[in-house]
This record gives structure tokens, sequence and C-alpha cells, in this order.
């Protein structure tokens, strides 16, 4: 079966709500990493989290470890935030990621 | 500034074509990645590296080759190309001190008719 499920698949929402994704993975991971990737297409990096809670600007990160889920909050939406979420696991002794399908998100004026 | 440069951006091959994907880092990082994004796949990993000389099979390996040829250089090999193999495909390296800090580059667009 899939290793990280993410939800929901897509979100559609009003400029200034805010967002929760969630994502569960199958075994352990020795990191759990949150990307977002552009409508055209490009992937960055947003947050490394293996537990516990991390901030960065709108975003929030609560990873517990031993339910193996996360969740990534963003505060105050905006328009270009739209785009697709992923979340990937990292296993022990290697750096492969194995990915989630993703949240796309469409944040409307 | 620190990158991850895919080139080409996009190349169109017919079956049976013999096609190179190329990748540079300047993060000094250790570790380098290849994937693919499929609609209904996701990001899938194909083949890996721990450094110069040193190849790991990824998740789907079958019908690619790749070669590490430096730290900063990593190649993706498609000898004979199938329309199957049509995809984005995505080079990436990371830290291996802390597995984290990965950075991608921009993409590969693969055609294969």
């Amino acid at each position: 079966g899939q290793q990280v499920q993410q939800s929901p698949s897509s979100l559609v929402l009003q400029e200034g709500e805010n967002a929760e994704l969630q994502c569960n993975f199958s075994s352990t991971a020795t990191q759990l990493q949150w990307f977002y990737q552009s409508p055209g297409g490009s992937l960055v990096s947003l947050l490394s989290n293996p537990s516990g809670t991390k901030h960065t600007g709108r975003l929030t990160s609560t990873t517990v470890t031993k339910e193996r889920r996360s969740s990534l909050h963003i505060s105050s939406s905006q328009t270009t935030d739209s785009g697709t979420y992923l979340c990937a696991r990292t296993g022990a002794n290697t750096g492969k990621l194995t990915f989630g399908h993703g949240t796309i998100l469409r944040v409307h004026p | 500034e620190a990158a991850v440069t895919q080139s080409p951006r996009n190349k169109v091959t017919v079956t049976g074509g013999n096609v190179t994907l190329s990748c540079r880092q300047t993060n000094s990082h250790n570790y380098m990645y290849w994937y693919r994004q499929d609609t209904g796949h996701g990001l899938r990993l194909i083949h890996y590296s721990y450094g110069a000389g040193n190849l790991q099979i990824g998740d789907v390996p079958d019908g690619y080759k790749a070669t590490r040829t430096t730290q900063e250089d990593f190649f993706l090999l498609l000898e004979l190309a199938s329309p199957s193999q049509t995809s984005l495909y995505f080079c990436a390296s990371s830290d291996m001190a802390t597995n984290s800090d990965y950075t991608f580059g921009s993409g590969t667009r693969l055609l294969v008719i």
C-alpha cells in the first residue's frame, strides 16, 4: 500500500482563510518534509519536521511521530499559495524520499 | 547561489531513441536523486547516488541507467526510450549529514513519440 497518504486531495479557499493539510505515513520516518510545487512545476522545500511543531512565516507543521501523522497549517491564505503541497518521508539510513500524491490548493481572491 | 540545474528543460525523442538528462548541483551535497512525476503516481525515485562513482537503485529503475561522474554531476540515461517514459523528470540533491536541505532542479519534460 501507499506509504504516504495525504488529505484532502484538493482544497479551495477564499483569500484570508486558513488551510489544514494532513499527511499519514505507514512506517517511522527519520525525516518528514513538506514541499510546495508551483503551478509551473517547480518544487521547493517548505519545512523539515520529524517531530513536534515547527513554524516558518504563515506555515506551521505538527508531526506526531508515534501516531505517524503530520499536518501543515497555512494561516491567512493568499492567492500566491495556490499550488500543490507534497508530504514526503525519509527512511532510516538513506536520503530517499517517498512522496504522497499531494494536496492541490486553490486560493481565490 | 547554490542550485540544482537540469538540462534540457524540454526534450522530444522517438521510440527507441537515446536520451541523456543532465543535472549539476553547486550545493556541495553528497546525495543526488532522479525522480519522475506522473499524474496518478506522484513523484517516484528512479536512481540515486551517495557520491561520485556511487549508484543506488530506486523504486522504478527499469529502462533507466544513471551515472555520477563527479560530486556535482549526475546523469540519467534512457538508451531505448519508450512512450511509457514520457514524464516530468526532477533531479535533487540533499545534505548527507542531516538528510535534509533538499534542493530540486526545475525539471525536464520528456516526450517520447
